[in-house]
């Protein structure tokens, strides 16, 4: 069965820091992986997706994953956080274990930005 | 073109009653799924349908249904309600083949809140 932990239930950091949000999964066949943010009162939607064509994958509003297949991670990046940023990340994984592409979400970790 | 439609957007109920929510995905999209998103169990997958059936179902109690309409909007009824129950609930559609790279793009969620 598929599996996503997201380390860190927050993470702080100031604005023009570089931002990090760690995404491991466990995934039995090749799989699909995706970032999505929620702002507050919102939806999810999302910021980029792994889908084997390259391993560093730039999304949008400046981050990028890098799909690393020895150390089964999908850590988000951004070089520098702005004000704006400040919402809740999950991570998701999505394989065809159990015939079912249903994603399973991680537990969202929230950032916060300080000026 | 328009986004995903969850009404209503806020509701309160009382334990024992019965709630009904309703989800239009974006234009085109055939599946639609549904999410319960809380502060200690994260998102948790309820169901998906597709072409009005159900083609995937989480792990819930039989007091969350759903159903899906010739038009591909979904409604998701929830009988004799818990405290529990309280949760934004999240509905998301996608195109919906059997595609592990699926986007799901979602709706801002209905707040219910059970008393």
């Amino acid at each position: 069965a598929q599996s996503v932990t997201q380390l860190g239930s927050h993470v702080s950091v100031s604005e023009g820091a570089l931002v990090l949000l760690r995404c491991n999964y466990s995934s039995s066949v090749p799989p699909y992986l995706f970032w999505y943010v929620q702002y507050p009162n919102q939806g999810l939607q999302l910021l980029l997706k792994y889908t084997s064509a390259a391993t560093l994958v730039k999304g949008i509003n400046g981050f990028e994953a890098e799909f690393k297949k020895s150390e089964t991670s999908f850590h988000l990046t951004k070089p520098s956080a702005h004000m704006r940023d400040a919402a809740e990340y999950f991570c998701a994984v999505s394989d065809q274990a159990g015939g079912s592409y249903i994603p399973t979400f991680g537990r969202g970790t929230s950032l916060i930005v300080h000026p | 073109k328009a986004g995903v439609t969850q009404t209503p957007r806020y509701l309160i109920k009382t334990r024992g009653q019965q709630v009904t929510l309703s989800c239009s995905p974006i234009s085109g999209h055939r599946s639609v799924s549904w999410y319960q998103q809380t502060p200690g169990q994260g998102l948790q997958f309820l169901f998906e349908y597709f072409s009005e059936t159900q083609r995937n179902k989480g792990n819930f109690p039989g007091r969350f249904s759903g159903r899906q309409f010739s038009n591909s909007r979904s409604e998701m009824n929830v009988s004799t309600l818990e405290l529990g129950d309280s949760a934004l609930y999240l509905c998301a559609s996608s195109l919906g083949g059997a595609l592990g790279a699926n986007v799901l793009t979602f709706g801002a969620g209905s707040r219910l809140t059970v008393l």
